[in-house]
């Protein structure tokens, strides 16, 4: 079973502070992406990430992807409460499906 | 940019009946169409892979006799829940894959609420 795991599964920050997601697996993927969702909608695409050791800017936000294409991160700075909701990275098995990790709950309070 | 849209987004049934959900990706052809499930608090759990003109592909521990899936064209896909009970509700996304040049993006529907009583 091809298994992503995310780290912190809970975060509770100040606004302003920094935070690190990780999102790490046993399993080599073609890809690996990050979503962001909120209570009652669907999940909305961040970032995509497809080469090993990859690193990807969005605003304050930072993407890497492990040169064995088997684990990522994603860096916030300075967040705010707008960052607050679920960040959930997902990884592209075989080409065919997307897996998602765990999931990590982030809340940013002003 | 490519939109998925999900009808309908919240519906309420009795145990013992059955409640269809819609997927469908308005602005661009989809021949794969995938169907997850959420529960509170959650990641999202893929059902099934859905395949235009084909068999969907069911992932392990997923009824395929509970949970129909339909793909009878290249924007809709449709998932059923036969005879729901109250352990079916949970929340249901779909998400419909696009091709542009030699990558594929996938892009989510806003998801179904299902409440079963």
């Amino acid at each position: 079973t091809q298994l992503l795991e995310q780290s912190p599964q809970f975060l509770s920050i100040q606004e302003g502070e920094n935070l690190t997601v990780y999102c790490n697996s046993s399993s080599v993927f073609s890809s690996l992406q990050w979503y962001r969702q909120e209570p009652g909608e669907g999940p909305v695409l961040l970032v995509t990430v497809v080469t090993g050791g990859e690193v990807k800017k969005l605003k304050r936000l930072t993407f890497q992807f492990g040169d064995a294409r088997k684990d990522s991160s994603l860096h916030i700075t300075a967040a705010q409460p707008g960052d607050t909701g679920l960040y959930l990275c997902a990884g592209l098995w075989n080409t065919d499906k997307l897996i998602f990790g765990t999931g990590t709950r982030l809340q940013v309070f002003p | 940019g490519a939109v998925v849209s999900q009808h309908p987004s919240r519906v309420i049934c009795k145990s013992g009946t059955s409640v269809k959900i819609e997927c469908r990706s308005l602005d661009f052809q989809a021949t794969t169409m995938f169907w997850y499930r959420q529960f509170p608090k959650k990641s999202l759990m893929l059902m099934a892979t859905s395949n235009e003109g084909s068999k969907a592909t069911y992932e392990q521990g997923v009824e395929k006799d509970k949970f129909l899936i339909n793909h009878a064209s290249l924007t809709l896909s449709t998932l059923t829940v036969t005879s729901a009970h109250p352990e079916d509700s949970s929340f249901y996304i779909c998400s419909a894959r696009a091709r542009w040049g030699q990558f594929y993006e996938q892009y989510f529907g806003p998801g179904t609420r299902l409440t079963v009583t």
